[in-house]
């Protein structure tokens, strides 16, 4: 039973454009998400998070916007770069747990 | 300051054998998680441990256990090894008290043959 989804295993986008990635989940529990971003031979690294009380949350580059009635949520990166290129995990928290349950990531390739 | 810590980085064993992995958290906190994330796939819930005793665990079997020592540093134990437990096995460190903190080690890959 996956509770967090992400339904696009990869995605190529030009340096300078918006990059987006899509997460849906379906635990109505969940009351807090987070992102994070692997690369190889390393471990996830936190990116940005957003309560659901909330509905947007921003820092630098990355937003981050939750649609609760959809159970969406949605990382944007702008402008894309290089560097960027990595593996992007969506993760939620929620009730007494204080687990993260993780989607199955989306690859983001940032070509010149 | 140093992060989280995991050992070995490698590992190779064979169906049946039993396995230790380590992990210290980073300054500060005082729990720590275990999550497996077999290829392709997202990282999934082990358990995770506070003082000293098992706080939750995800849906793994009894074969998977751990530990946690009063410095909190925390193991990884798996018996009777079976193929499907290769995978990239992630420790991650948080402080109980604070907010969702939570940081990774570069985790263990162990391949089963």
């Amino acid at each position: 039973d996956q509770q967090v989804k992400q339904n696009s295993p990869s995605l190529s986008v030009q340096e300078g454009r918006i990059s987006i990635l899509n997460c849906d989940y379906t635990n109505s529990m969940f009351d807090y998400f987070l992102w994070y971003k692997k690369y190889p031979a390393e471990g996830p690294t936190f990116l940005i998070s957003i309560s659901s009380i909330k509905d947007k949350n921003e820092d630098g580059r990355f937003t981050v916007f939750l649609n609760k009635s959809a159970k969406h949520l949605s990382l944007h990166i702008v402008p894309s770069q290089p560097g960027d290129s990595a593996v992007y995990f969506c993760a939620a928290l929620g009730g007494t747990a204080s687990k993260l349950t993780f989607g199955t990531g989306t690859r983001l390739q940032v070509t010149l | 300051d140093a992060g989280v810590t995991q050992s070995p980085t490698h590992l190779i064993k064979t169906r049946g054998q039993q396995v230790t992995l380590r992990c210290s958290p980073k300054s500060g906190h005082d729990t720590v998680s275990w999550y497996q994330q077999a290829l392709g796939q997202g990282p999934q819930f082990i358990f995770q441990y506070y003082e000293e005793e098992e706080r939750q665990r995800g849906n793994f079997p009894d074969r998977f256990s751990g530990h946690q020592f009063p410095n909190y540093s925390s193991e990884l134990n798996v018996n009777a090894l079976l193929l499907g437990d290769s995978a990239l096995y992630l420790c991650a460190s948080s402080a109980l008290a604070g907010s969702y903190g939570y940081t990774f080690g570069s985790g263990t890959r162990l391949t089963v043959v």
